[in-house]
């Protein structure tokens, strides 16, 4: 069974300190897929980036950054130079091979604080 | 905007009603999910469909509970006799146009079970 923890219930920064976002998953597949999504204050789930087994290669995105480590089952989530925008929840979640049932974690929720 | 709409956006009922909850999404997309969120938790995976098909049902799915996507296109999920326990936000989910596993929620529909 696919299982995603994110030990991290809420975490608060003061605006342009950096701040990294815990992941853990279990999975008996070879073959899955990690996701990171964005939950604002109006309440919208959004789609930040996916993974798959394969690649291990961290990812940069602007001010977002992405850590894979599967000896660790990590993939945690790194925001530099944090603003008050990027105030929301974040969860992490895996699908395994398929991309069938995917499975969330119980997020983190970020606030920056100006 | 993700493409997807919900209606009714909010719904407040009475214990042992039913209600119905409709996800329209803009394109056509193969794979469509409902999801549930509670309050502080991350969206429980309810029941996916390919085109018409439902090929997967979350052990939460109560009998009570039945979803449709009758022409591969919209999807229905009703719930019959709700509970208080019922009460949460569901949202609906399609993955994108290369079906990559990422999905695009739609903003949910609240229900509130008195």
């Amino acid at each position: 069974a696919q299982k995603v923890t994110q030990a991290q219930t809420e975490i608060s920064v003061v605006e342009k300190e950096d701040v990294t976002l815990d992941c853990v998953y279990e999975t008996r597949d070879t073959t899955y897929y990690l996701f990171w999504y964005k939950q604002p204050p109006s309440g919208e789930l959004v789609f930040l980036i996916r993974r798959n087994s394969f690649d291990e290669q961290n990812e940069i995105s602007g001010r977002y950054s992405w850590n894979f480590q599967k000896s660790t089952s990590s993939f945690n989530f790194t925001i530099t130079a944090s603003q008050v925008v990027d105030s929301a929840v974040y969860f992490c979640a895996l699908s395994e091979g398929g991309y069938q049932k995917v499975t969330f974690g119980t997020g983190t929720k970020l606030q920056v604080i100006p | 905007d993700t493409g997807v709409s919900q209606d009714p956006r909010h719904k407040i009922t009475k214990r042992g009603q039913n209600v119905t909850f409709r996800c329209d999404p803009i394109s056509e997309h193969n794979r469509l999910y409902w999801y549930r969120q509670t309050l502080g938790q991350g969206p429980e995976f309810l029941t996916y469909f390919q085109n018409e098909a439902q090929l997967e049902k979350s052990r939460l799915l109560s009998d009570r509970f039945s979803a449709e996507r009758p022409k591969g296109s919209f999807s229905t999920l009703e719930i019959q006799r709700t509970e208080q326990g019922d009460s949460a936000m569901y949202l609906c989910a399609v993955t994108g146009a290369a079906n990559t596993g990422e999905l695009f929620f739609g903003e949910g529909s609240r229900l509130t079970v008195l």
